[in-house]
């Protein structure tokens, strides 16, 4: 099956830092899915990422899939106490394939 | 856009009851749905994928008659913990895709729900 390991675990950035999450998986992935969760509470989709080498921003978060298609990093620019939460890496296997195989999740605290 | 609600967003059982947790696709149709489990300061971890109009698949470990699942309807699916135990208690959150929607990549998912087993 496949597996998703992110890093690092936990994440104490001061507020206006950049940062780096990375989400590595052992296989070569079909979609790659960025989520943001506050504990407790639903998902909120962030990114989805399907062709090697492929980029997308939305305000100050950058998310980019290797060329080999198994590693994806997700940047925030300047970040900001809204920033805070889990960030969670999803994937799935191959096309139509709805299921996803979640990520360890990185938890962000953001000092002010 | 597309909007998956659950319900309830919280409940609280005694131990040996059934508690039973909605999701509802609010604006689309959603042959299949997915339930998942999160625990405390885990990640999510998938327990069956609810097809609308035949059963459920689980995955490895989850038991069938433990957690019941019923797709009774293209926008409806339900998860029933039945004789629920305190080690039960857990985030449940559901998810679906619109199944006639353009692809954009995304997968609803729905606000949550929290049973905790008394």
């Amino acid at each position: 099956s496949q597996e998703l390991e992110q890093s690092p675990q936990s994440l104490i950035v001061q507020e206006g830092k950049n940062l780096t999450i990375n989400c590595t998986s052992s296989k070569t992935l079909y979609g790659l899915y960025w989520y943001k969760q506050k504990y407790g509470e639903g998902l909120i989709f962030l990114m989805m990422l399907q062709k090697g080498g492929e980029e997308k921003s939305h305000e100050k978060i950058t998310a980019k899939l290797d060329e080999k298609k198994q590693q994806s990093s997700l940047h925030i620019t300047a970040s900001q106490p809204s920033h805070a939460g889990i960030y969670l890496c999803g994937a799935d296997s191959h096309f139509g394939n709805e299921k996803l195989t979640f990520g360890t999740g990185t938890r962000l605290t953001i000092i002010p | 856009g597309a909007v998956v609600s659950q319900h309830p967003s919280w409940v609280i059982c005694k131990s040996g009851t059934s508690v039973k947790i909605e999701c509802r696709s609010l604006d689309f149709q959603a042959t299949t749905m997915f339930w998942y489990r999160q625990f405390p300061k885990q990640s999510l971890m998938l327990m069956a994928t609810s097809n609308e109009g035949s059963k459920a698949t689980y995955e490895q470990g989850v038991e069938k008659d433990k957690f019941l699942i019923n797709h009774a309807s293209l926008t409806l699916s339900t998860l029933t913990v039945t004789s629920a135990h305190p080690e039960d208690s857990s985030f449940y959150i559901c998810s679906a895709r619109d199944a006639a929607g353009a692809d954009t990549g995304e997968l609803f998912f729905g606000e949550g729900s929290r049973l905790t087993v008394l």
